[in-house]
């Protein structure tokens, strides 16, 4: 399976702040993923980032708020922007193939004050 | 949406002891996923499903695709304590151009030495 690593591990910002994280893989990979882990709660899919275009996002996520930019196969970033203490959670990005299976990132830990 | 319904919840059991959870679904899903996410980590992905009726081992655990394609169960063998984490079961329905994996809420594991 693909290496992947997310930036920053973890961040405390401040309300009203923007934060990108950044996921990198180490194989070119034709899909790649961003998830939000609420705190206690289950993974749930924020949108599939699109190589040369633009993400497809999930129900309740918009593209004003969590921009998205997949640049080639092996990278992807994620912003989180005008931050809100609701926002605090774990983001994780997946990849995934041909073969429906999608491994994880180690996440990226946002608290928001 | 969709939606997984995992169980049980949560289970405490000492070393040694089997361990059964399971997911189950009103729709159909092409590919059933189980993962084990560590406190501070990513899912990390345990077994993949792809064929109704598919029985598939990894090491003490073993996970079956049901054959309605509705519902799919992992067990874990003579349990250890470092089996001790959150498994999240995932559902895959792919087709078009939205490849989404739908997670259950998790069961957590805690195992007594």
């Amino acid at each position: 399976s693909a290496v992947i690593s997310q930036k920053p591990s973890r961040d405390i910002c401040q309300r009203g702040t923007s934060l990108t994280i950044q996921c990198q893989v180490d194989s070119q990979v034709t899909m790649m993923f961003w998830y939000r882990q609420q705190p206690g709660q289950s993974l749930t899919l924020i949108a599939t980032a699109n190589q040369g275009s633009e993400a497809t996002y999930e129900s309740g996520f918009v593209i004003d708020k969590f921009p998205i930019s997949r640049p080639n196969l092996t990278f992807s970033t994620l912003t989180v922007s005008n931050m809100s203490p609701e926002d605090s959670s774990i983001y994780l990005c997946s990849v995934g193939g041909l073969t429906d299976t999608q491994y994880f990132g180690p996440g990226t830990r946002l608290t928001v004050l | 949406g969709q939606q997984l319904n995992q169980s049980p919840q949560s289970m405490f059991i000492q070393e040694g002891e089997d361990v059964s959870m399971n997911c189950t679904s009103s729709s159909i899903f092409n590919t059933w996923l189980w993962y084990k996410q560590d406190p501070g980590e990513g899912p990390v992905l345990l077994i993949a499903l792809y064929k109704a009726g598919e029985l598939t081992s990894n090491g003490r655990l073993t996970a079956q695709f049901g054959i309605t394609r509705k519902d799919s169960f992992l067990n874990i063998s003579a349990s250890i304590p470092s089996d001790v984490g959150i498994y999240f079961c995932a559902g895959f329905k792919s087709g078009g151009s939205n490849y989404k994996l739908t997670f259950g809420k998790g069961t957590l594991l805690t195992v007594n030495p």
